[in-house]
């Protein structure tokens, strides 16, 4: 089983709606990340956890909220969708140090 | 607060042909670097990492990478490339904060 999963994969939603993705791991790791990946900018980080109790914005949290239910669950949630939301998202985990391990992606396009 | 450069959008090779990904950091202290890959339709894969030491680094997969402080860079290399390197390349930077800037992204694609 892979360590770091996400759902959904693929996600079609209209604009105005909320939405919710989701990630979780086994790693055992305290710190959690989110990205968006567009064409031509590489990865962008939205927010990162660095453990339960800890939420922190990252480069372009604007429109995006999460939730760190449990040391293994980091939920980012759209909660009114806009088309230039369309994206590719990553969660990515680490331990204490820099190296961080990634999800599959959730490719989620606004409509 | 750290940056990447990537400075080549796109890259073709031809199938056991060398190959070089240009990346130039900016980090006003030791940086700690890295290089990931993507294949189509999968997530980030970490090649190789350089923290400190010795400046030439061994990665998975054949690769290498040169960390030159005086250059600020951390180049890719790989002496004979396979149909299956053809992905994208991503070069980050990592800081004190544990946080990683993404460069844009190399996509290299292998010809026969």
């Amino acid at each position: 089983d892979a360590d770091v999963t996400q759902t959904p994969r693929n996600r079609i939603t209209k604009t105005g709606k909320r939405i919710m993705l989701e990630c979780s791991q086994t790693k055992g790791h305290d710190r959690m990340y989110w990205y968006r990946q567009d064409p031509g900018l590489g990865l962008r980080l939205i927010y990162y956890s660095f453990d339960v109790k800890d939420i922190n914005k990252g480069e372009i949290s604007d429109g995006y909220s999460v939730s760190r239910q449990a040391q293994a669950k980091f939920s980012l949630s759209l909660e009114s969708a806009i088309p230039n939301q369309t994206a590719l998202y990553f969660c990515a985990t680490s331990d204490r140090g820099l190296e961080q391990y990634f999800g599959p992606g959730t490719r989620l396009t606004v409509t | 607060a750290q940056s990447v450069t990537q400075p080549d959008i796109h890259i073709t090779v031809s199938e056991g042909a060398s190959l070089e990904l240009r990346c130039n950091y900016s980090y006003g202290a030791t940086p700690y670097l890295f290089w990931y890959v993507q294949s189509p339709g999968q997530g980030l894969q970490l090649l190789l990492k350089y923290f400190s030491g010795d400046t030439l680094v061994q990665g998975i997969k054949g690769f290498e990478a040169e960390f030159k402080r005086s250059q600020s860079s951390f180049n890719l290399r790989k002496p004979s490339v396979h149909w299956s390197d053809a992905a994208e390349y991503f070069c980050a930077v990592g800081a004190s904060d544990y946080k990683l800037s993404f460069g844009a992204g190399t996509t290299v694609t292998v010809r026969a």
